[in-house]
């Protein structure tokens, strides 16, 4: 069973420069979450892609924006990058039910993205 | 605003201890909450999900919730070094999860 994976592991940009960061969700899964991470903090909320839409979005500028495909991998691209979005971007998946507040999500390995 | 208050730690316990790891948390709304463990460097992995009021057991590991208080805590029974780790505790609705800071523990053999 093959588990949430993300690509690429590592990506060094500098500021103002524009990255893709992917993801494919667990066999199954319909729905992907973003979230970044900074250095001893917990995951933050960046927005949700279900049947190719953004769901709901966490307080995070414009320059992050996402696409999800017909085959429900996604994709996180962030604009004009500043020192401040160096993080780990983690891209979890889960199963919509549409009858249940139930959310689990898993993570895939995340990318780490250095800003310089 | 969503807020889930974990104490940072490190939470330091001898192997075989309990390790009591406990998290609150302001939406009354949240309707889901989940444990995750993260090793240093490593994305979180989902070790417990609770969503009724009570004990939930799985292996070593308890979760409980107590929506009154907006209280969630994960006891981990048997302790092992390989149980260092930080654990992250998450509430939830319909599609968003709301993560605390983390709670480091040490496991000592």
């Amino acid at each position: 069973d093959a588990g949430v994976t993300q690509s690429p592991t590592h990506l060094i940009k500098t500021r103002g420069q524009q990255v893709t960061l992917r993801c494919s969700p667990k066999s199954g899964h319909d729905t992907v979450s973003w979230y970044q991470q900074a250095l001893g903090q917990g995951p933050q909320f960046i927005f949700q892609y279900y049947e190719e839409e953004e769901r709901q979005r966490g307080n995070f500028p414009d320059r992050f924006s996402g696409h999800q495909f017909p085959n429900y991998s996604s994709e996180l691209n962030v604009n004009a990058l500043l020192l401040g979005d160096s993080a780990l971007y983690l891209c979890a998946s889960s199963w919509a039910d549409r009858g249940s507040s139930y959310n689990e999500q898993f993570f895939g390995p995340g990318t780490r993205l250095t800003v310089l | 605003q969503k807020e889930v208050e974990q104490n940072s730690g490190p939470l330091s316990v001898p192997e075989g201890a309990i390790a009591s790891l406990n998290c609150t948390y302001s939406d009354r709304g949240s309707q889901s909450f989940f444990w995750y463990r993260q090793y240093s460097g490593k994305s979180p992995e989902l070790i417990m999900s609770i969503y009724s009021n009570g004990d939930k057991e799985d292996g070593r590991f308890t979760a409980q919730l107590n929506k009154a208080s907006q209280y969630v805590s994960l006891l981990i029974r048997d302790s092992q070094p390989s149980d260092s780790a930080t654990y992250l505790c998450a509430g939830g609705g319909y599609s968003t999860l709301t993560f605390g800071k983390g709670t480091m523990l040490l496991v000592s053999p």
